[in-house]
This record gives C-alpha cells, sequence and structure tokens, in this order.
C-alpha cells in the first residue's frame, strides 16, 4: 500500500529554517515523480517543488533561492529544506507522488500524504 | 506562468442534482508531446487532496463514474452527474504543463 507521512512542520520565527521529510512506504522514491505543495489559511493550493527521478528539481518563484527539494534514497524519504522563512510561508505542507497513467507520467499527483503545518511568526 | 481560472467560486448543489465547475487557462495547455496534463482533484474538510481525473477526462482509480472531465485547450469542464453528500469539498483543477504547476483558485460544492 502506498503512504506518504510527513513530519517537521511547527512553529518558527521569521528567518528561520525548517526541514520537513516525508517518508514513503510501497514505492520507490528515487524511481518517482515527486513534489510539494502547500495550502495556507484560508487559500488554495500552492505548488511549491519538483523533483523528477533523475534529480532535476524546479521550484515556484516565491521559494526560489530559500528552498530546496531533496531526498534520501536509503530511507526512501523526500525532504523539503526551508531557509528565511517568511510569514507568507505558513501554511499546511503536503507532499505528493507523480501519478503513471498507462506507463507514462499523467501530470497528476496520485497520493498525497495529510500533510504538516507550519507556522511562521514572532 | 499560466494562471488557471475556476468558476463558480461557490456551487450550492440539490442532492442527486447535476454540478459542473468550469477550468479555464490562460493559455493553451497542449504539451508539445501532444499531451495535455489537466487534473482535477477533490479537497474534503480536513483531508488532504484527492486526484479524481487526470489527463483531461481519465478518471483515477476507484473514482466514482458520476465524476467526468472533458474540454480541449483552454477550456476544461468537471461534472458531477449526481451529487451526493460526500462530495461536499473544494474542487482544484491544476495544470502540469509547463512549469510553474499551477492550480485553479478552487470551488466549494455544498449542499443546497
Amino acid at each position: 500500500e502506498v503512504q506518504l507521512v510527513e513530519s517537521g512542520g511547527g512553529l518558527i520565527q521569521p528567518g528561520g529554517s525548517l526541514r520537513l521529510s516525508c517518508a514513503a512506504s510501497g514505492f520507490t522514491v528515487s524511481n518517482s515523480y515527486m513534489s510539494w505543495v502547500r495550502k495556507a489559511p484560508g487559500k488554495g493550493l500552492e505548488w511549491v517543488s519538483f523533483i523528477y527521478s533523475g534529480g532535476n528539481t524546479y521550484y515556484a518563484d516565491s521559494v526560489k533561492g530559500r528552498f530546496t527539494i531533496s531526498r534520501d534514497n536509503s530511507k526512501n524519504t523526500l525532504y523539503l529544506q526551508m531557509n528565511s522563512l517568511r510569514a507568507e510561508d505558513t501554511a499546511v505542507y503536503y507532499c505528493a507522488r507523480g501519478h503513471y497513467g498507462s506507463g507514462t507520467y499523467s501530470g497528476a499527483f496520485d497520493y498525497w500524504g495529510q500533510g504538516t503545518l507550519v507556522t511562521v511568526s514572532s | 506562468d499560466i494562471v488557471m481560472t475556476q468558476t463558480p467560486l461557490s456551487s450550492p448543489v440539490t442532492l442527486g442534482q447535476p454540478a459542473s465547475i468550469s477550468c479555464r487557462s490562460s493559455q493553451s495547455l497542449v504539451h508539445s508531446d501532444g499531451n495535455t496534463y489537466l487534473s482535477w482533484l477533490q479537497q474534503r474538510p480536513g483531508q488532504p487532496p484527492r486526484l479524481l481525473i487526470y489527463k483531461i477526462s481519465n478518471r483515477f482509480s476507484g473514482v466514482p463514474d458520476r465524476f467526468s472531465g472533458s474540454g480541449a485547450g483552454t477550456d476544461f469542464t468537471l461534472k458531477i452527474s449526481r451529487v451526493e453528500a460526500e462530495d461536499v469539498g473544494v474542487y482544484y483543477c491544476m495544470q502540469a504543463t509547463q512549469f510553474p504547476l499551477t492550480f485553479g483558485g478552487g470551488t466549494k460544492v455544498e449542499i443546497k
């Protein structure tokens, strides 16, 4: 069974750093396309970052230069290192797996974790 | 960036009646490989998003057939043929044709 479990969220002061983890089971993170998506209070979903199985990474402009997506193949875990945090980064952060339909990436995300809340406030 | 615009913002529906959500993109979502990477997700209160539809009209595994997707180019629609109580939530369209990936603003489906 595919499962994604995020951890690492919490209350952090502006300018601080956090590392989110997404522990995967039932599939191999290094063979998959993975993404981080966030939902701020009272707002809609916002894409944050993406990593291809080959290792190429992409970021939303709002986090570029501050956030880094990575994975640990030995732990089958996805990470999001978040530096220079701002109040506007306050959100529930979800990790999600890229969906393969008919053997190719469909551009969708089929499994999502429950999310971890990051609150940036002094 | 591709802007995704959803209408309506809110859709009060009577149980058993149909619902329709529109999603319009600021530019064509047809990728150079010929695919259109438009998906629909449902987010129930207190739950993570759930994939309903991928590549415009393909239902994800386990999604009831009362959900259907259609459209092409820049105009897309999600339809629920007969709304059930468990369909309450916010629905999002998402494009993955180009980075940055972008979501529509969401449509809240509620029971009248």
